[in-house]
């Protein structure tokens, strides 16, 4: 399977401690995004990345939450001190920037976060 | 800033009728605007987008969608619906990068 893949699948953690969350984009696509989706609402956009380079971050975004994508291939997800209202579907997509597939994104699975 | 809306939380059509899943979308300059669908315990497809050109444009499963700019929407459309048509639809707008999407449709077809 050549589609974006995620890890883990699902996550239950304890209020105040910390979790971290793996993308995998598809192998030829340059962009990467994260998004956050809550029951009845759609993507909340979190951030991208151009290859390794985070261009866009959203101003929701608290300083708890960190992304990186270091060499430009996979992405991780942090969130630091969690907290019951970040339980959620932390969802990643990428995306080619240019050609006839230009900004269209791909999910992946998501990650099922679960704070207690 | 950025936006986009679904009006309707709920569309409920027969097999074999035409439905419309309505979007609205408010942006400074140019939308790349998109449909993308989600099953259940699936993660969400592509199913078309508008970058430019024809207003009309068609996309998987039959689907197409109208680009008005004098009305800022793009609704989906499909002339004769399949019960396995039945999903969560989400229109996205795309600026700049960044995406924005509204809160989503779900379309119930009934044989």
């Amino acid at each position: 399977d050549t589609g974006v893949s995620q890890d883990p699948r699902h996550k239950i953690t304890k209020r105040g401690q910390n979790v971290t969350f793996r993308c995998d984009p598809i192998s030829e696509h340059n962009r990467l995004y994260w998004y956050r989706q809550t029951l009845g609402q759609g993507p909340e956009f979190l951030t991208y990345f151009q290859n390794e380079a985070q261009l866009e971050k959203s101003r929701l975004l608290s300083d708890r939450f960190s992304a990186e994508r270091p060499k430009g291939s996979f992405s991780t997800l942090e969130i630091q001190r969690t907290e019951q209202g970040d339980s959620a579907m932390y969802l990643c997509a990428s995306s080619l920037p240019q050609g006839e597939l230009y900004e269209t994104q791909y999910f992946g699975p998501g990650t099922r976060l679960l704070v207690l | 800033a950025q936006s986009v809306a679904q009006p309707e939380d709920q569309v409920n059509v027969a097999e074999g009728n035409p439905l419309t899943v309505k979007c609205t979308y408010s942006v400074s300059g140019n939308p790349y605007l998109f449909w993308y669908v989600q099953y259940p315990n699936r993660g969400l497809q592509f199913l078309l987008k508008y970058i430019t050109g024809d207003n009309l444009v068609k996309g998987s499963y039959g689907f197409e969608a109208e680009f008005n700019k004098s009305q800022t929407s793009f609704h989906l459309k499909k002339p004769s619906a399949l019960v396995s048509d039945s999903a969560l639809y989400f229109c996205a707008l795309t600026n700049a990068g960044k995406s924005t999407f509204g809160d989503g449709t779900t379309l119930t077809v009934k044989p």
